[in-house]
């Protein structure tokens, strides 16, 4: 089943603990995005990757890096979370030629 | 001026009603659109593309209007289970996909 997979779906930590949220995708899809959705806010867009070993900054990337190291993976690293990024997070893929984007399920973050 | 605007709603409608949707962007080189759908809670999953002739799938019609520089979709027989956030997206060259904030859908019994 062609689908995008994220762990964990929910996380609770404390403030300034490095956390990684893992991102894979079984399509062989070249874009990968991260982004996270708050009420209000709508979707808005963290990094995004074009390829292996390309990422770019998307609209809000403060405070997170990622790496793509490989095709199918795109984790999303935050190195001192802090309250304020506390959201709902999400992986996507698309490929180049298509347009259609497919979302991960979503990851619950509460940093306290 | 956003990028992609929508009215957030929310559009509370009795079943059986026709919603209509518009979306505005900012970009006039942009060249693809789309209609996302998400569920509370849920990933945002493509309801439709958008084309320039416009188009239609089942209840759902989709159009573009370029020279002003906006999309719509259209829902007829609205039912309980069309009950979502309607995002509208927009691809400019090679860049990102651009979301709007989205519009909320209530179907009411």
């Amino acid at each position: 089943e062609a689908q995008v997979t994220q762990n964990p779906r929910y996380l609770i930590t404390v403030t300034g603990k490095k956390l990684t949220v893992t991102c894979s995708q079984n399509m062989n899809h070249e874009y990968m995005s991260w982004y996270r959705q708050d009420p209000g806010l709508g979707l808005r867009q963290i990094y995004y990757s074009m390829n292996v070993e390309v990422t770019d900054k998307g609209d809000v990337p403060e405070g997170y890096k990622v790496s793509r190291k490989e095709k199918r993976n795109f984790p999303l690293i935050l190195e001192s979370p802090s309250p304020n990024q506390t959201s709902l997070y999400f992986c996507a893929s698309r490929d180049r030629e298509s347009y259609e984007q497919y979302f991960g399920p979503g990851t619950r973050l509460t940093v306290t | 001026r956003k990028e992609v605007e929508q009215d957030p709603g929310p559009f509370n409608v009795p079943e059986g009603a026709t919603v209509a949707f518009n979306c505005t962007y900012s970009n006039s080189a942009s060249q693809s659109f789309f209609w996302y759908r998400q569920d509370c809670r849920k990933e945002p999953k493509l309801l439709m593309s958008v084309y320039s002739s416009g188009n239609e799938d089942g209840r759902f019609t989709a159009q573009l209007n370029r020279a002003s520089q906006y999309i719509s979709l259209l829902i007829r027989d609205s039912k309980l289970s069309d009950s979502a956030t309607y995002l509208c997206v927009v691809l400019s060259g090679n860049t990102p996909l651009v979301f709007g904030k989205g519009t909320r859908l209530s179907v009411i019994a």
